[in-house]
Formats: C-alpha cells, sequence, structure tokens
C-alpha cells in the first residue's frame, strides 16, 4: 500500500538559515508528489509538485524538492528562511488514478528570530 | 482562481447530535474529498465523490455520511456526533481522469477548515 514518512515531527531553524524538510513515500509506480503549506488557522496550500521530468521542482514562495527514485525521497528546501515560512508543511503522494492523496504527518516549522 | 468554501469555521456540538459540514467549489471540479485532520496523524480521508450521487469510503469512514446531490457541493454528516470526533475537518476538491499527459496531476484545492468540537 501506498504510505507517506516525514520523519520530523517539530523543526526549529534559525531565520535566513537553510531548510531541509525530509519525505519519503512508498509507491509502486512513478509517482506524483505534492508539498504542501498549512499556516495556523488555514487550509492547504500547494508549494511545488512532481509528476515527470525534471528531478528538480521549483516551487512557491522561493522552496524547492527534488525527487530522487533511488531514495524513494522527495525533500523540500529553501536557501534562506524567513519567519513567515512557518508553518505545518506535508508531504503527499498520490493513489494511482484515483485522485486520492495520501499524506505524511506532517512536520511543523518554527523560525527563531 | 479555484475556490473552496466550508460553510462553517467553528461549530460546538453536544454528544448525540447530527451535524452537517458543508462544501462548495467553483471549478466544476468532478473530484471531491473530505479529511480529517488531527496533530501527528496528518490528513486522513474519510469519503471522496468522483460525481453526483457517487461516493467511495475513504481509510476513516466509520461514523461518517456523505451526501452529493449538486456537482459544486459535497456534505459530510455525522449522524451522531461523539467526543472522539472532534478534530478539523477539510474539504478538497480537484479535476482528474484525464491523467498527466493532459496536464491534469490530481492537485488538490482545499478549503479553510472546519474546527468541529463535540462536548
Amino acid at each position: 500500500a501506498q504510505s507517506v514518512t516525514q520523519p520530523d515531527i517539530h523543526i526549529t531553524v534559525s531565520e535566513g538559515a537553510s531548510l531541509e524538510l525530509r519525505c519519503n513515500y512508498s509507491y509502486g509506480a512513478t509517482p506524483y508528489l505534492f508539498w504542501y503549506v498549512q499556516s495556523p488557522g488555514q487550509g492547504l496550500q500547494l508549494l511545488l509538485k512532481y509528476f515527470s521530468g525534471d528531478t528538480l521542482v521549483q516551487g512557491i514562495k522561493g522552496f524547492e524538492a527534488e525527487f530522487k527514485r533511488s531514495q524513494s525521497s522527495f525533500n523540500l528546501r529553501k536557501p534562506s528562511v524567513h519567519w513567515s515560512d512557518a508553518a505545518e508543511y506535508f508531504c503527499a503522494v498520490s493513489s494511482g488514478n484515483t485522485g486520492k492523496l495520501i499524506f505524511g504527518q506532517g512536520t511543523t516549522l518554527q523560525v527563531k528570530p | 482562481d479555484v475556490k473552496v468554501t466550508q460553510s462553517s469555521r467553528y461549530l460546538v456540538k453536544r454528544t448525540g447530535e447530527k451535524v452537517f459540514l458543508e462544501c462548495v467549489q467553483d471549478m466544476d471540479h468532478e473530484n471531491m474529498f473530505w479529511y480529517r485532520q488531527d496533530p501527528g496523524l496528518g490528513l486522513r480521508l474519510i469519503y471522496f465523490s468522483y460525481d453526483v450521487k457517487m461516493k467511495e469510503k475513504g481509510d476513516i469512514p466509520e461514523g461518517y455520511s456523505v451526501s452529493r446531490e449538486k456537482k459544486e457541493r459535497f456534505s459530510l454528516i455525522l449522524e451522531s456526533a461523539s467526543t472522539n470526533q472532534t478534530s478539523m475537518y477539510l474539504c478538497a476538491s480537484s479535476l482528474w481522469g484525464q491523467g498527466a499527459a493532459m496536464g491534469n496531476t490530481g492537485e488538490l484545492f482545499f478549503g479553510e477548515g472546519s474546527r468541529l468540537t463535540v462536548l
């Protein structure tokens, strides 16, 4: 069965520091992969997605993610974190052609001044 | 822009009450979803629908039902609310069916959520 694991429940970084959020997935075929962000009290907003082609994907707000098939990973990165990036981040994989997304447990990002 | 609107942002109900959570999308999407979000558990799929009057169970359908009488509207129903249904409920919609070759990669568009407290 498909699954997504985000190993880090909570991460704290200093403003201006680099960020990497980890995501590992389990899926038999070529996956469609997504990163969403949820600010406090809000719904989920799509940061970026991968479905084919270049394995380094650029998203909104300066985020990028790299698909590594050999490691079954889709880690999210940002070179310099801003205080407004404090939020919860979810990695997700599409469950075949059903349209369902399977989500990881989420990673809460705290940004220190 | 796609807009998914959930009618109630915050609700407080009592055990045993019937609860309706309403969701409307304005982009003519075929697919609609109800997820439940709990700390440490991420988002779990309750029910989804591919078309009017069609529904499929997700991973945690027990204690819930849904209704889709019109394409743009998808309702989640708690027949008899219980305290363990206190949670954040997220509605989403998507355009699917053609696959990536048709430029559709299954992105979900989410509403802002309905936080339900059952006392």
